[in-house]
Formats: C-alpha cells, sequence, structure tokens
C-alpha cells in the first residue's frame, strides 16, 4: 500500500524550531519529486516547499523563505522539513504529498506556534 | 505569475450533477493540473490529473460519477449522481513555475 506518514508536529514557541518527517512507503520513493504543503485553521491548501528527486534542487514559498529546510534521504524513504524562527502564523496541519500532481497524501502533523 | 481561480462556493441538490471550474492564469493555459477533494475534518485526497487535451488520470478507488474535462485555460471537475459525501472543499493544483492551489470551492449538498 502506497502510504505518506508525518510526525514531529507540536506545540512551540513563537521563534523557536521543530523538525518534520514523512516516512513513506509502498513506491519507490527515490524518483519522485516531493512536497510539504498546509493548512492553517480555518484556510486553504497552501504550498510550502518542494524537493526534486535527487534533493538537489529544493523550492520554497516566499512565506517560508530563509527559515524552512526541506531534505530527503532517499536511503531511509524520508522527507523532511527542518523549521526555524518559528511565527504563529506558521500554525497549521502540515502535510507532505508524493509527485508533481500530489497523488498521494500524509494525514498529516500539526504545529501550533503559540506562547 | 501562475494563479488558478476557482469560485468559493458551489451548491447542488443530491443526485444532481455540478460543474466545478479552476482557471488558469493568462499564459499558463497548456498546463495540466489536479483535483483534490477534502471532505470535513478530513485530509485532502488526491481526485485526478487532467490535461489541457481533457485527458484525465484518476486516482485508485476514486468513483466514476468524478470525470474532468477542458476547454482553453479552463478546467473543469464534474461530479454526476451528486452524494452527501460529496460534500466537501475541491482544491486544484498546478505545477511548472513553482507548485500552487487555487483558493477551494466548497461544495454544498442540499
Amino acid at each position: 500500500e502506497v502510504q505518506l506518514l508525518e510526525s514531529g508536529g507540536a506545540l512551540v514557541q513563537p521563534g523557536g524550531s521543530l523538525r518534520l518527517s514523512c516516512a513513506a512507503s509502498g513506491f519507490t520513493f527515490s524518483i519522485y519529486v516531493m512536497s510539504w504543503v498546509r493548512q492553517a485553521p480555518g484556510k486553504g491548501l497552501e504550498w510550502v516547499s518542494s524537493i526534486h528527486d535527487s534533493g538537489v534542487s529544493t523550492y520554497y514559498a516566499d512565506s517560508v523563505k530563509g527559515r524552512f529546510t526541506v531534505s530527503r534521504d532517499n536511503s531511509k524513504n524520508t522527507l523532511y522539513l527542518q523549521m526555524k524562527n518559528l511565527r504563529a502564523e506558521d500554525t497549521a496541519v502540515y502535510y507532505c504529498a508524493k509527485d508533481d500532481s500530489m497523488d498521494v497524501w500524509g494525514k498529516g502533523t500539526t504545529v501550533t506556534v503559540s506562547s | 505569475q501562475l494563479v488558478l481561480t476557482q469560485s468559493p462556493s458551489a451548491s447542488a441538490s443530491l443526485g444532481a450533477s455540478v460543474k466545478l471550474t479552476c482557471t488558469l492564469s493568462s499564459g499558463h493555459s497548456s498546463y495540466a493540473i489536479a483535483w483534490h477533494q477534502q471532505q470535513p475534518e478530513k485530509g485532502p485526497r488526491y481526485l485526478m490529473k487532467l490535461n489541457n487535451d481533457g485527458s484525465h488520470f484518476k486516482g485508485d478507488g476514486i468513483p466514476d460519477r468524478f470525470s474532468g474535462s477542458s476547454s482553453g485555460a479552463e478546467r473543469y471537475l464534474t461530479i454526476s449522481s451528486l452524494q452527501s459525501e460529496d460534500e466537501a472543499d475541491y482544491y486544484c493544483q498546478t505545477w511548472g513555475t513553482g507548485w500552487v492551489f487555487g483558493g477551494g470551492t466548497k461544495l454544498t449538498v442540499l
């Protein structure tokens, strides 16, 4: 079964850091673009970051550029999102998704930024 | 700039059909998109990839009631024989010069 499972969400204070993980199974992880998408409470889906199959090329939304870093470990079939200098507006459910068309989604992990 | 535009809301009666629209910004009318469904309190679910020629490729387990079509810069999602569980938010999404979501359409089944 093709599956993505996010973890690492937590309550964190403004200015804090957090690392999210996304464990993939059931497909050849190393050949696909992978992305992070978030959804703030009551809002729509927002693309956050993507990384090409090799991990060499990475892309970020302007709202997170310079604060978030996406990476992947193809030997572990795992995608990561390192988040630094977190702000209240980063509060959201974070999803990972497979391929450009996001044809597989995880169930999400919740990040709450609050003092 | 790559932008996807969706109407915020739509409604249709149980058993009827509804056609949702996603419009690509100027200069991007050849782009493929994907449609995703998000039922209340659930995560997104991939419905299909829709090409500019109208060909579409649905995800596993997506009922035949869901279909896609294209015309110019417009991409459509048609849901026939509406059921109560179709009440959800529907997002279009594309990629190319970055990855982009439309604002979503909230579908109410009356």
